[in-house]
Order: structure tokens, then C-alpha cells, then sequence
């Protein structure tokens, strides 16, 4: 009954390559949230989306499209990857979009070689 | 962009001894903050939350502090035990505009 899932946990794959990591809640949140997570531990939050419209979109390569085709799922597709782009990705939802706790995912570690 | 905290630190406490954990933000418009603690290989995990209309809560073992005038945020965790060894995060959320994290406290609990 895991409450946040991510797949894939581990990515492994050659600069250029068009990669995508899914996100699922089955909290009934209707906010979710992607962050990536550096070698130094550096948390930063890249998107969020309030009942699968885009509230947040910091400074994040147009590479990276998030899609939320209903509220339970958030995906994050990346083209043309690089090796900067190695890191760990997490996904995170919470009941609304301000003032709330966010429930994290396990995180999906990409290596990009 | 904006950071939270300092660059990430090594608290290291002996098992038994209370735990300070210190985090400084720099949105002073902030009105909600969080603790998270995140153990090896695993998403951040809740701890503890305040708004800013309060300046004390107390959890379970866990106490955060809240200074707005220095926009300071503390975390303490009483009898501190091996099971507490992990990286803690502050983050501020700046009435959901912003979500930011600080860099992290690396606890390690010694026997």
C-alpha cells in the first residue's frame, strides 16, 4: 500500500537517449510535486501540478516535460538527456498546494552515461 | 535562486545526548515550515511542522523553534537514538508560491 510510487527506482542510460519516470499517489492528494536531489544532497523543486494544472515551473530545461494525465499520476519525461541531468528524482504530493506536508516517493535514481 | 541553511553539516551525538539541528531561511513572507528527515536510499520523511504564527511545537522527542526576526528554525530531538541517524532538512513554503529546501544536516548517532 505504498502511498507515493515511483518507477523506475534506478535509470541507467546514454546522453541523447528520451526517458521517462512515472509517479503515482494513491492518497487522494491534489497536489503533486517533482524534485531533483544532487551528489551533495541539494533538494530543488522543479515542478508542482494542482489537480493536473502546472502551478510551479522553476528554472528547469524545456528537456523536461512533466505530464499529469489525472490528479493520482504526475510523469516526468526528459529529452535529450545529459550528464548533468544525473541525480535523483523525487516525486512528492500533498493535500493542497500550500501549508501542507508532502508525501515523498522513494526516489528514481538516473545515471545518464 | 534562494537556499535555505548553510551547506550540509556533520552533527555527530552521542546515543542518549539531545540533538540541535539549525536551519536558516532567507524568505522573511514564509508561513510554513518543515522538518524532514530522509535515511539512506529513501524519499524525505515528515517530522514536524510550524507556521509562522507560532514560534514553539513539540512532537514526539522532537521540538521545533521558530525565530522569525533572525529567520532562524532549530530542530531538537531529545534522547537521541541510532535510529535518528539520517539527513534532515529544513524547507520553507512561502504560502505555496515556493518550496525551499535547505541543504541538509547529516546526524550521526554514535554508540
Amino acid at each position: 500500500d505504498t502511498a507515493v510510487s515511483q518507477t523506475p527506482k534506478y535509470l541507467v542510460t546514454q546522453m541523447g537517449n528520451d526517458k521517462s519516470i512515472k509517479c503515482e499517489q494513491n492518497l487522494g492528494h491534489d497536489t503533486m510535486y517533482w524534485y531533483k536531489q544532487d551528489s551533495k544532497k541539494f533538494l530543488k523543486i522543479m515542478f508542482s501540478y494542482n489537480n493536473k494544472e502546472l502551478i510551479i515551473n522553476e528554472t528547469v530545461p524545456n528537456r523536461f516535460s512533466p505530464k499529469s494525465p489525472d490528479k493520482a499520476h504526475l510523469n516526468l519525461h526528459i529529452n535529450s538527456l545529459e550528464l548533468g541531468d544525473s541525480a535523483v528524482y523525487f516525486c512528492a504530493s500533498s493535500p493542497g498546494t500550500s501549508g501542507y506536508e508532502q508525501y515523498f516517493g522513494p526516489g528514481t535514481r538516473l545515471t545518464v552515461t | 535562486g534562494e537556499s535555505v541553511g548553510l551547506h550540509l553539516p556533520t552533527l555527530s551525538v552521542q546515543e542518549g545526548d539531545n540533538s540541535i539541528i539549525n536551519c536558516a531561511y532567507s524568505n522573511s513572507a514564509s508561513d510554513y515550515f518543515i522538518w524532514y528527515k530522509q535515511e539512506s536510499g529513501k524519499g524525505p520523511q515528515f517530522i514536524i511542522d510550524i507556521r509562522s504564527n507560532m514560534d514553539k511545537r513539540q512532537g514526539q522527542r522532537v521540538t521545533v523553534l521558530l525565530n522569525k526576526t533572525v529567520k532562524h528554525l532549530s530542530l531538537q530531538i531529545a534522547a537521541t537514538q541510532p535510529g535518528d541517524s539520517a539527513v534532515y532538512f529544513c524547507a520553507e513554503d512561502n504560502y505555496g508560491q515556493n518550496f525551499v529546501f535547505g541543504p541538509g544536516t547529516r546526524l550521526s548517532v554514535l554508540p
